[in-house]
């Protein structure tokens, strides 16, 4: 029962350009959504995140849009740079619950 | 500031064994989460320990067994080894034990069963 899909197993986007990461879920009890980046030999390291009460949070380069009646969450990297290449996991809690529910993640290649 | 550590970095045993992971919070933190990952997949959650109390447990059998210590680190148990825990575990850290709690994760122990 995979709660949490990241349906774009990898993605590639220029340099400079804008990189859309897409997660969907199932569970409507998700209150709170986060996004991790991962390096390799690394763990994965928090990105940013949203709570259900908002549909927007930004953060540098990073915006995390939430559609709660689509249960869907986008996570846009502009400019994209060759440091962004790594894997992204989309994250899911339940406010009052202890576990994160992770998406299958997504590989992110940015080109020169 | 020191982030989580885990130990070992790589562990290679053979199956029927018994493995014990080891990790330290970043420093203030209480709660710790123990996950698997194998490869192709997200996390996936085993264990929260908060004040030293299990306060979750995901969907894995009882060979699979933590601890948390007065100073907050943790260990993670794993007996009768089988081919198919051979897999990314994870330890994260975080302030409280619920909610917005930010989960800081550490390096992980690479886990190989043959």
């Amino acid at each position: 029962d995979q709660q949490v899909k990241q349906n774009s197993p990898s993605l590639s986007v220029q340099e400079g350009r804008i990189s859309i990461l897409n997660c969907d879920y199932t569970n409507s009890m998700f209150d709170y959504f986060l996004w991790y980046k991962k390096y390799p030999a690394e763990g994965p390291t928090f990105l940013i995140s949203i709570s259900s009460i908002k549909d927007k949070n930004e953060d540098g380069r990073f915006t995390v849009f939430l559609n709660k009646s689509a249960k869907h969450l986008s996570l846009h990297i502009v400019p994209s740079q060759p440091g962004d290449s790594a894997v992204y996991f989309c994250a899911a809690i339940i406010q009052g619950a202890q576990k994160l529910v992770f998406g299958q993640g997504t590989r992110l290649t940015i080109n020169p | 500031d020191a982030g989580v550590t885990q130990s070992p970095t790589h562990l290679i045993k053979t199956r029927g064994q018994h493995v014990t992971l080891r990790c330290s919070p970043i420093s203030g933190h209480k709660s710790v989460s123990w996950y698997q990952q194998v490869l192709g997949q997200g996390p996936q959650f085993i264990f929260q320990y908060y004040e030293k109390e299990e306060r979750g447990r995901g969907n894995f059998p009882d060979r699979f067994s933590a601890r948390q210590f007065p100073n907050y680190s943790s260990e993670l148990n794993v007996n009768a080894l089988l081919l198919g825990d051979s897999a990314l575990y994870l330890c994260a850290s975080s302030p409280g034990s619920r909610g917005k709690n930010i989960q800081y994760f550490g390096a992980g122990t690479r886990l190989s069963v043959l």
